[in-house]
């Protein structure tokens, strides 16, 4: 599977500001996808990040509070605007990949990168 | 109604018993089903994918899939200490997006 970083890893951050997400992999793949687990709870797709195209957001998320940028194969940055408390949630990056043992297409998962907005 | 629903937990299990996870899910068309690992802190690793009817074994863990009653199971055997986690089973569509039960987690005592 593909080798996948995130930059921050955790950061703190006052209200009304916003944080840029970067998610790095380490070859080439048409599809990330970016969810939020926010705390105690599982993983909510955000948007489908692909290449020379806008981003496809989920019902509950739009461009203005979540712009995503796509700019090559290997790459994708996710902000957080204007951020308020409950926006406090771990941010995950993942990629398409095929299943090691057999032809299936899956995801996985970068390390995340946790943001506590106070 | 929920996508994908699993038996939410948590779940307590002695060392070296079978812990058995369940989940099922509401799109009959889904093909591919996947059960993920999180261990607290850390971020969801594939553990199994299972895509025919049956089961599927890798090493202590078995997937069983049962696609006429929506049904996807994860046996653990012979739990392990290392096993506690959260386990999260996931359905793909066919535009590649992962839905994800709310997971359940998963103390194996020593």
């Amino acid at each position: 599977s593909a080798v996948i970083s995130q930059k921050p890893s955790r950061d703190i951050c006052q209200r009304g500001t916003s944080l840029t997400i970067q998610c790095q992999v380490d070859s080439q793949v048409t599809m990330m996808f970016w969810y939020r687990q926010q705390p105690g709870q599982s993983l909510t797709l955000i948007a489908t990040a692909n290449q020379g195209s806008e981003a496809t957001y989920e019902s509950g998320f739009v461009i203005d509070k979540f712009p995503i940028s796509r700019p090559n194969l290997t790459f994708s940055t996710l902000t957080v605007s204007n951020m308020s408390p409950e926006d406090s949630s771990i941010y995950l990056c993942s990629v398409e990949g095929v299943e090691t043992s057999g032809s299936i297409e899956t995801q996985y998962f970068g390390p995340g990168t946790r943001l506590l907005v106070l | 109604q929920k996508e994908v629903e699993q038996n939410s937990g948590p779940l307590s299990v002695p060392e070296g018993a079978i812990a058995s996870l369940n989940c099922t899910y509401s799109d009959r068309v889904s093909q591919s089903f996947f059960w993920y690992r999180q261990y607290s802190g850390k971020s969801p690793e594939l553990i199994m994918s299972i895509y025919s009817n049956g089961d599927k074994e890798d090493g202590r863990f078995t997937a069983q899939l049962n696609k006429a009653s929506q049904y996807v199971s994860l046996l653990i055997r012979d739990s392990q200490p290392s096993d506690s986690a959260t386990y999260l089973c996931a359905v793909i569509s066919n535009d590649y997006k992962l839905s994800f039960g709310a997971g359940t987690t998963v103390t194996v005592r020593a």
